[in-house]
C-alpha cells in the first residue's frame, strides 16, 4: 500500500526536551512539508523540501528542525527553543514542489502535547 | 501579505440540505487552488481548481473557480452526517502553499 506514515500518533513530552516526530512516504513524491494545526487556525507550513539534502522555511519555523537525507523520510524535531509545541503535526508529500499543480497527500497526524 | 480566506468559519445543517462554502484569496503568481476534507486527522483531497469557470463535480459536491474576483465555492447537496467535517481550501502559488482556516461543517439527521 502506498502512502504516508507518521510516528507516533500521540507523543508526551515534558517542557525543555527535544522530540523527533517520524515522517515516511512510499509513493516516490520529490516534496515533502510539515504543517502545525491548531483548533481554528488550519494548517500553517512549519518547513518544506522539494529535493534530497534541501529544505527551505516556512512561515513559523522557529523552534523547529528538519532534515531530507532520503526521498522518503522527512523527520521534524521540535526543540525546546518552540514556545508553544503541543498541537496537531502534519506531514504531507506530493509529486513536485509547493508552487505547482499537484495535490498534496497527507500522513495520519501526531499529537504532540508538552507539559 | 498573502491570505486565504474561509467562510463561513462554522456551519451546522439537517441532513439533506445544500450548503456552500467560500474561499477568497489574496496571492501572487497564483498556480491553483484545491480543496480538502478533514474528519478525524489525515485531510483528502477533494478538488484541484486551475481554471476560472470550470466546474468539477464529484458526486454531490461540487466546485468553481473565478480567478479574476479570486474566488472559489464548494458545494455540497443533499448534505449526509458522512459529510460533517472540517473543509480545507488551500492555494497553490511561486513556492508555496497556504492554507485558510477551515470550514467546520456539522451535518445533524
Amino acid at each position: 500500500d502506498g502512502g504516508i506514515t507518521q510516528s507516533p500518533k500521540y507523543l508526551f513530552r515534558k517542557e525543555g526536551q527535544n522530540v523527533t516526530l517520524s515522517c515516511e512516504q512510499n509513493l516516490n513524491h520529490d516534496a515533502m512539508y510539515w504543517y502545525r494545526q491548531d483548533p481554528g487556525q488550519g494548517l500553517r507550513l512549519i518547513y518544506y523540501s522539494q529535493i534530497v539534502n534541501d529544505f527551505q522555511k516556512g512561515d513559523i519555523a522557529e523552534g523547529y528542525s528538519v532534515s531530507r537525507e532520503k526521498k522518503e523520510s522527512f523527520p521534524l524535531t521540535v526543540t525546546s527553543a518552540q514556545k508553544n509545541p503541543t498541537a496537531f503535526y502534519l506531514c504531507a508529500s506530493s509529486i513536485s514542489g509547493a508552487g505547482s499543480i499537484y495535490e498534496q497527500y497527507f500522513g495520519p497526524g501526531t499529537r504532540l502535547t508538552v507539559t | 501579505e498573502d491570505k486565504v480566506v474561509q467562510s463561513p468559519l462554522s456551519l451546522v445543517v439537517h441532513e439533506g440540505d445544500t450548503v456552500t462554502l467560500n474561499c477568497s484569496y489574496e496571492v501572487t503568481n497564483f498556480r491553483s487552488l484545491l480543496w480538502y476534507k478533514q474528519e478525524k486527522k489525515a485531510p483528502t483531497f477533494l478538488f484541484m481548481l486551475t481554471s476560472s469557470g470550470i466546474e468539477k463535480k464529484s458526486g454531490r459536491l461540487s466546485s468553481i473557480l473565478d480567478k479574476k474576483e479570486l474566488f472559489s465555492i464548494l458545494n455540497i447537496t443533499a448534505t449526509q452526517t458522512g459529510d460533517s467535517a472540517i473543509y480545507l481550501c488551500a492555494v497553490s502559488f511561486y513556492d508555496k502553499v497556504i492554507f485558510g482556516p477551515g470550514t467546520s461543517l456539522s451535518v445533524i439527521p
